[in-house]
């Protein structure tokens, strides 16, 4: 069974700051890994996906990187803003089924 | 190309009745899946659908949960006897099968509230 951790749970920034989000999972058998953010209250929005067999994609300020065999994922956003705050999930998806972190609660302080 | 969309927004129901929720997807999604959050917490896998057919179920999915997606278009997720623990955020997501890659895309959720 797939368990996805992503640590730390919350994580507070002055504006301005490049940061780095983890995440990890069990079962390197993945069709692909997702990253999403989430606004209190709201649904998801995609902001990375990461096929098996790539090692990075870039968005912006985001770049989001997969190791398969060390079963971890990263996100590193580039100078942070006040409107970076959200909820950061990541998600692995195997045979149609995703499994997601708890998502790490990020704060920039202006 | 709308998004994805759900209704209703919020639901506040008395246990033990039953209540239903509906799903639009992306057009020519031919996948839309079934999720559930609960506060502090990352979205659970209910179960998803290629066109019409059901092809997993959470085995956290008991006998009271049913989902149907009847002509491969909009989805709807039906819990009967509904008790306080089913309160939670219902998400649903769709994509477009592909080689090359499956981004799913989030509806805004159902909040459900059970007294």
């Amino acid at each position: 069974k797939q368990e996805v951790t992503q640590i730390p749970a919350a994580l507070s920034v002055p504006e301005g700051e490049n940061l780095v989000l983890n995440c990890s999972f069990t079962d390197s058998a993945i069709y692909n890994l997702q990253w999403f953010r989430q606004d209190p209250g709201k649904g998801l929005t995609s902001l990375l996906l990461i096929q098996s067999s790539q090692r990075e994609q870039t968005s912006g300020r985001l770049n989001a990187s997969l190791d398969k065999s060390s079963g971890r994922s990263t996100l590193y956003i580039a100078a942070s803003q006040p409107g970076d705050s959200a909820t950061y999930l990541c998600a692995t998806t195997n045979a149609g089924k995703s499994t997601f972190g708890d998502g790490t609660t990020l704060t920039v302080k202006p | 190309d709308t998004g994805v969309s759900q209704d209703p927004r919020h639901k506040i129901t008395k246990r033990g009745q039953n209540v239903t929720f509906r799903c639009d997807p992306i057009s020519e999604h031919n996948r839309l899946y079934w999720y559930r959050q609960t506060l502090g917490q990352g979205p659970e896998f209910l179960t998803y659908f290629q066109n019409e057919a059901q092809l997993e179920k959470s085995r956290l999915l008991s006998d009271r949960f049913s989902a149907e997606r009847p002509k491969g278009s909009f989805s709807t997720l039906e819990i009967q006897r509904t008790e306080q623990g089913d309160s939670a955020m219902y998400l649903c997501a769709s994509s477009r099968q592909t080689v090359l890659q499956e981004t799913q895309y989030f509806g805004p959720g159902t909040r459900l509230l059970v007294l």
